[in-house]
């Protein structure tokens, strides 16, 4: 089956600098890669996703970027705001009908005021 | 988006009794819905696969007479903890999707303490 890594599991970073997140992905048929956010107690929010026919995504102050050859994808957050601390997870999994998502580990991040 | 809704949100229950937990699409049908569990600290981990009129399929090392299933309807997925102890202690989960979608969403989520 599938396997997602993730790194780092922790990461702080200064309010106003850039946080980046790296996933490897272990399933070559996999094609769909969506981020999640996911607060203390709360249900994961899809932030962005990403499929496999593209290599790189924006949506304001977040970007995700995919190697496909390589099996990676990472998740990039600029000019990060207090507001931005969560969890962030990556996931993989094959789009269309009902695909299960695996997950990666996590990574928690801190922004600093 | 669509609606994933989750009942109750916080259980506790003495060890040794069942919790059912539900879980409802509320503006679309869902033929599929996942069960999650999130211990603290800790990734999503998907537990099953809940399939309208048939039968849930479970990933490995999850026991189906322990963690009962039930997807009735097209709206509607159970999960029954049976004979809780303190270890069932998570953050149960579920999710779905409208067919057209491959975006998942997600339930808000049950806190299940086993004291």
């Amino acid at each position: 089956g599938e396997n997602v890594e993730q790194h780092p599991s922790t990461l702080s970073v200064q309010e106003g600098d850039s946080a980046v997140i790296k996933c490897t992905y272990s399933d070559s048929a996999s094609n769909y890669f969506p981020w999640y956010k996911q607060e203390l107690g709360k249900r994961p929010q899809l932030i962005i996703d990403i499929r496999s026919n593209v290599g790189e995504k924006k949506d304001q102050r977040i970007a995700v970027t995919l190697n496909k050859t390589a099996k990676h994808f990472s998740l990039h957050i600029t000019e990060t705001q207090p507001e931005d601390s969560a969890v962030y997870f990556c996931a993989a999994s094959l789009s269309g009908g009902y695909q299960k998502v695996t997950f990666g580990t996590g990574t928690k991040l801190q922004v600093i005021p | 988006g669509a609606v994933v809704s989750q009942h109750p949100s916080r259980v506790i229950c003495k060890s040794g009794t069942s919790v059912k937990i539900e879980c409802r699409s509320l503006d679309f049908q869902a033929t599929t819905m996942f069960w999650y569990r999130q211990f603290p600290k800790q990734s999503l981990m998907l537990m099953a696969t809940s399939n309208e009129g048939s039968k849930a399929t479970y990933e490995q090392g999850v026991e189906k007479d322990k963690f009962l299933i039930n997807h009735a309807s097209l709206t509607l997925s159970t999960l029954t903890v049976t004979s809780a102890h303190p270890e069932d202690s998570s953050f149960y989960i579920c999710s779905s999707k409208p067919p057209s979608y491959n975006e998942q969403f997600f339930g808000p989520g049950t806190r299940l303490t086993v004291l």
